[in-house]
């Protein structure tokens, strides 16, 4: 299947530093990646789409200056959380969708980063 | 309003007991997955349904997609203690010509606590 590998698996940060979160496509070429949210014992989130060589489309009440996304190639999409405070913290998971199988929809999931603000 | 009704959230049973997780929605969908999830993990995809009225088998589980395509089920038989997770349906919308081509709409989740 395919593989989606996420960086780091846990960053801890003070508060107002700016933190990336690595979303890699190991064995395929996304041309789009997600980004989602989850809080503890709740579903996923979604906060934005991630587009190779184009802007990123952000979900309603994403704040796109506070959580900006980069998608530079067909494997590699970043999230950076700027001037992170404690409410940001979270786990912030990605998924790349699969274009070969694009009938199905199909994505897939990295591990997930677990973002804790001090 | 949820778009994808996800039920029950929460289901702690006994081991060797069957258990059943609906997905329901008024929208029609394109497929639906089934992912798992475990504490500090990423879902995992178990399974897609694409048609109205498919039924997959995966060992003891069994995912059936409505006929309308507009629901789903997750049937787990003979529950084991490694079945505990996080189950979340999700479905795709399909190609609107819009931003929502890609998207998948995540049900609310079923968090599974199978006892020994």
């Amino acid at each position: 299947g395919a593989v989606v590998s996420q960086h780091p698996s846990w960053v801890i940060c003070k508060s107002g530093t700016s933190v990336k979160i690595e979303c890699r496509s190991l064995d395929f070429q996304a041309t789009t990646m997600f980004w989602y949210r989850q809080f503890p014992k709740q579903s996923l989130m979604l906060m934005a789409t991630s587009n190779e060589g184009s802007k990123a489309t952000y979900e309603q009440g994403v704040e796109k200056d506070k959580f900006l996304i980069n998608h530079a190639s067909l494997t590699l999409s970043t999230l950076t959380v700027t001037s992170a405070h404690p409410e940001d913290s979270s786990f912030y998971i990605c998924s790349a969708r699969n274009p070969t199988v694009l009938a199905k929809n199909i994505q897939y999931f990295g591990a997930g980063t677990r973002l804790s603000v001090l | 309003t949820q778009l994808l009704e996800q039920s029950p959230q929460f289901l702690s049973i006994q081991e060797g007991e069957n258990l059943t997780v609906y997905c329901n929605s008024s929208s029609v969908f394109s497929s639906l997955q089934w992912y798992r999830q475990e504490p500090g993990e990423g879902p995992v995809l178990l399974v897609t349904v694409v048609t109205g009225g498919e039924v997959k088998k995966l060992k003891r589980l069994t995912f059936q997609f409505g006929d309308a395509r507009k629901d789903s089920s997750l049937h787990i038989t003979a529950a084991q203690p490694g079945d505990t997770g996080l189950y979340l349906c999700a479905g795709s919308l399909g190609w609107d010509g819009g931003t929502s081509y890609g998207k998948l709409t995540f049900g609310q989740g079923t968090i599974l606590t199978v006892h020994p």
